[in-house]
């Protein structure tokens, strides 16, 4: 059965510094992989995905992430963060190719920033 | 803004009792996933819709069900409510073609609180 890891509960960083968030995942093949961010309150917003080809995909609000076949990852990073970016952040995979659709989460990586 | 909304955004409710959460999809999605998301937990996987059928379920009672229309719009239904069912209750919406599902994206979530 497929799986996701997030190692870290709770990380606290300070405004203007870099970021990265774990996420591994057990799956029979390669699967599609996401990462989410949920505000207090909110529904889930995609941040990024990665289907095929480029393993470094770019996503929005200046996220970068990297799959690592060898690794079983997908790590999530950013050189500078802002308070804004304080939220909750859930690596998910998906099965590729038609069939039951589902999204499998990780159990959320909070993120704190401090002036 | 992802174009998915789903109502009411909070609903109590009392144990034994039934209730119906609504979604409205991305216009064009033929697909609707339901998760739930317990307090600190990442989402679960109730079941998806793909064209009005069910299309693959989680590991949630017959008590959960679901309905699709062909109107882009959708319903979880929940009969017998208990008090775990207490959860933010997400809906998504996708695309899926012969080459699998394109993204999922996600409404605001029902928050349900079962006294």
């Amino acid at each position: 059965a497929q799986s996701v890891t997030q190692p870290d509960i709770h990380i606290t960083v300070s405004e203007g510094a870099s970021l990265e968030l774990r996420c591994n995942y057990s799956y029979g093949a390669t699967p599609y992989l996401f990462w989410y961010v949920q505000s207090p309150g909110q529904g889930l917003q995609l941040l990024l995905k990665y289907f095929s080809g480029d393993t470094l995909v770019q996503g929005i609000k200046g996220f970068e992430a990297e799959f690592k076949r060898s690794q079983s990852s997908f790590n999530l990073r950013k050189p500078s963060v802002h308070w804004s970016d304080a939220a909750e952040y859930f690596c998910a995979v998906g099965p590729v190719g038609f069939g039951n659709e589902k999204l499998t989460f990780g159990t959320g990586t909070r993120l704190t920033i401090i002036p | 803004e992802t174009g998915v909304t789903q109502s009411p955004t909070h609903l109590i409710k009392t144990r034994g009792q039934q209730v119906t959460l609504r979604c409205s999809s991305q216009s064009g999605h033929n697909t609707v996933s339901w998760y739930q998301q317990a307090l600190g937990q990442g989402p679960q996987f109730i079941f998806q819709y793909y064209r009005e059928e069910e299309n693959g379920r989680g590991n949630f009672p017959p008590r959960f069900s679901g309905l699709q229309f062909p109107n882009y719009s959708s319903e979880l239904n929940v009969n017998a409510l208990e008090l775990d069912d207490s959860a933010l209750y997400l809906c998504a919406s996708s695309l899926v073609g012969r080459g699998g599902q394109e993204t999922q994206y996600f409404g605001p979530g029902t928050r349900l609180l079962v006294l």
